[in-house]
């Protein structure tokens, strides 16, 4: 069965720099969301998307930004990058119409040096 | 506001005993629980869910949970503890009340001995 799809698996950038982190989601599925994981943290919600619309926010920085397309796939920007930004970054996808649970993609692991 | 506490950083028991990991939740509205299992390096694996009905959930591989609403709890249990469960467990809660965002704990480590 087809699973959540995140690009890339690893990203190295310096401070200041910009990242794209993308990802695809289950196909049918009209929620995707983004989590940031530090190294022994739970993941923080930071936003998500239901049918292409941001429908929560959490404590995603100002720096930060994402969006959904038209073909529901969502992307994470992340500008003037700084070191603790270093995590991994998972995104998830839903149906909110079905039983409601979430699948997790494999994630990005971003270092910031 | 929704959140969600697992008060034991790590779970200690040894292999073919039985094991619980504990969650207790708060949500204002009907709460949809889950059990999330994560492998060093791995994404977040999908273990089990309450939503509605039976108190006793069934999910995969032998793990199951119990929805106590007086308590507010939703431990993760399993009869028979195999060395390759040893991993990092989440559990998480939904009100479908207040969006769609999941609120995880702070993560159990469950680490099983032969």
């Amino acid at each position: 069965a087809a699973g959540v799809i995140q690009s890339p698996r690893h990203l190295i950038k310096e401070k200041r720099e910009t990242a794209t982190l993308k990802c695809y989601p289950i196909p049918r599925h009209d929620t995707v969301y983004w989590y940031q994981q530090g190294p022994g943290q739970d993941p923080q919600f930071l936003i998500s998307f239901y049918e292409k619309m941001q429908s929560d926010k959490g404590s995603i920085p100002d720096r930060f930004s994402a969006q959904q397309f038209s073909d529901y796939h969502s992307e994470l920007n992340m500008s003037s990058l700084e070191l603790g930004d270093s995590a991994l970054y998972f995104c998830a996808s839903s149906l909110i119409g079905g039983s409601g649970e979430a699948f997790f993609g494999q994630g990005t692991r971003l270092t910031v040096v | 506001a929704q959140s969600v506490a697992q008060p034991e950083d790590q779970v200690n028991v040894a292999e073919g005993n039985p094991l619980t990991v504990k969650c207790t939740y708060s949500v204002s509205g009907n709460p949809y629980l889950f059990w999330y299992v994560q492998y060093p390096n791995r994404g977040l694996q999908f273990l089990l869910k309450y939503i509605t009905g039976d108190n006793l959930v069934k999910g995969s591989y032998g793990f199951e949970a119990e929805f106590n609403k007086s308590q507010t709890s939703f431990h993760l249990k399993k009869p028979s503890a195999l060395v390759s469960d040893s991993a990092l467990y989440f559990c998480a809660v939904r009100d479908y009340n207040a969006g769609n965002m999941l609120t995880f704990g702070g993560g159990t480590r469950l680490m099983v001995k032969p």
